[in-house]
């Protein structure tokens, strides 16, 4: 297992496009995150799946945005409708469901450019 | 909702001295984990330390140490004899019952050779 993957590592795109990101998580993680991070800041939650579950969505997330999971192995994350506020990094993260305390093992995100 | 605060958005430290990263976090929770991750330019985030809040001794990772002190809310990072590669982002992150982890603004740390 090489950890957790994120494809593609950069997308420029151009305003109003669609672009959709994928993460492929440690296998016997039933956990996965995603957050996004603007420069400088720290990673901002934006939704998380407990095997092919829903659980949680923020409200940073709006209803251009969806994420899925199906069959709990690997996500994606769509973006419809690109604005230039959606440029960030889009981190994945997996873990073990428990009750706490699991560290995150991340992947090395998608930077996004929305031009 | 809980939340975590870096105060200090960027430190510098000597090559080879001692720096102390500062976060404080609140929350209504009892039981409860902290963790410092480690983000170096373009790289991912890293795990670099983990405290359990019903644990009273501080963890230490060789030369990385925290000051958890629970009734402040407080969980400051230590890192000693500071080396070139510590240079990097640094994020204080809570997670509670539920295993939703929440992060701060995060430090940047530069070492100066």
């Amino acid at each position: 297992d090489t950890g957790v993957s994120q494809d593609p590592r950069h997308k420029i795109t151009k305003r109003g496009q669609n672009v959709t990101f994928r993460c492929d998580p440690i296998s016997e993680h039933n956990r996965l995150y995603w957050y996004r991070q603007t420069l400088g800041q720290g990673p901002e939650f934006l939704t998380y799946f407990q095997n092919e579950a829903q659980l949680e969505k923020s409200r940073l997330l709006s209803d251009r945005f969806s994420a899925e999971r199906p069959k709990g192995s690997f996500s994606t994350l769509e973006i419809q409708r690109t604005e230039q506020g959606d440029s960030a990094m889009y981190l994945c993260a997996s873990t073990l469901d428990g009750l706490g305390g699991f560290s995150y093992t991340f992947g090395s995100g998608t930077r996004l450019t929305v031009v | 909702a809980q939340t975590v605060t870096q105060s200090q958005p960027e430190m510098s430290v000597q090559e080879a001295e001692t720096v102390t990263l500062s976060c404080t976090y609140d929350t209504s929770e009892s039981d409860y984990y902290l963790f410092w991750y480690k983000q170096p330019p373009s790289r991912q985030m890293i795990l670099v330390i983990r405290q359990e809040a019903y644990k009273q001794q501080n963890a230490t990772e060789n030369r990385f140490s925290v000051n958890f002190q629970k009734a402040a809310k407080s969980f400051s990072l230590k890192i000693s004899d500071s080396q070139l590669g510590d240079a990097a982002m640094y994020f204080c992150a809570y997670s509670g019952y539920n295993n939703d982890m929440r992060f701060g603004a995060g430090t940047r740390l530069t070492v100066k050779p």
